[in-house]
């Protein structure tokens, strides 16, 4: 069946530092991939996506690069900053099957201190 | 715009009880999806509704689990003899066409079976 695995958190950075969450997938066809977060007191909302081998996804200073190779989306980005605290959630869906349903990891809480 | 919404926000419920969670989606959005989001098993799938077509039950757990979407718009998951195990969050997410890749979440109802 199809998986996502990410790094375990939390991740403690400080303010301006370089940020790496790694996620793995395990899923047979043509997975699309999802970087979604959830701020505080907030519902999930979609940070970027790659639809197919080689893409990168970027948004708000984020950007990962969907690695057929190597099965992995991981998520970066150059200079974190207070306001990036959040759960960051990797996700793909099996579009080629029809059906529409995101698969998650489990999720990385990131905390960024000033 | 308004976003996806959700009612109650909290539910607390005795063991056994049956429980109703409602999904107002975003309006003019055909695809509807429900997930539930618990400590044990992270971020699941549940069931999505596309139009009129016949909804994908795939994720639902057991059959005391069940969903509707009436006229398109509003849907709601009903959980008969709830159990322990039940207690989550349940999310709730629309996007305006299935072909759509962005699935927009609602602030979710948090569900606790005592």
């Amino acid at each position: 069946g199809n998986s996502v695995t990410q790094m375990e958190g939390p991740v403690t950075l400080s303010e301006e530092a370089f940020l790496t969450i790694n996620c793995t997938y395990t899923a047979t066809g043509y997975p699309s991939l999802f970087w979604y977060v959830q701020y505080p007191g907030e519902g999930l909302q979609l940070l970027l996506k790659a639809t197919k081998a080689d893409d990168k996804g970027s948004n708000k200073g984020f950007e990962a690069t969907y690695r057929k190779e190597t099965t992995s989306f991981h998520l970066e980005k150059g200079s974190v900053q207070v306001s990036d605290s959040a759960v960051y959630f990797c996700a793909l869906e099996r579009r080629d099957t029809g059906r529409r349903a995101l698969t998650f990891g489990s999720g990385t809480r990131l905390q960024v201190q000033p | 715009g308004a976003g996806v919404s959700q009612s109650p926000s909290n539910k607390v419920t005795e063991k056994g009880k049956d429980v109703e969670l409602r999904c107002d989606p975003i309006s003019g959005h055909t695809a509807l999806y429900w997930y539930r989001q618990s400590l044990g098993q992270g971020l699941e799938f549940l069931i999505y509704f596309q139009g009129n077509s016949a909804p994908d039950k795939s994720g639902l757990p057991s059959d005391r689990f069940s969903a509707e979407r009436t006229g398109g718009s509003v849907s709601t998951l009903t959980i008969q003899r709830t159990q322990q195990e039940d207690s989550a969050v349940y999310l709730c997410a629309s996007s305006q066409r299935l072909t759509d890749y962005e699935q927009y979440f609602g602030p979710g109802t948090r569900l606790t079976v005592t």
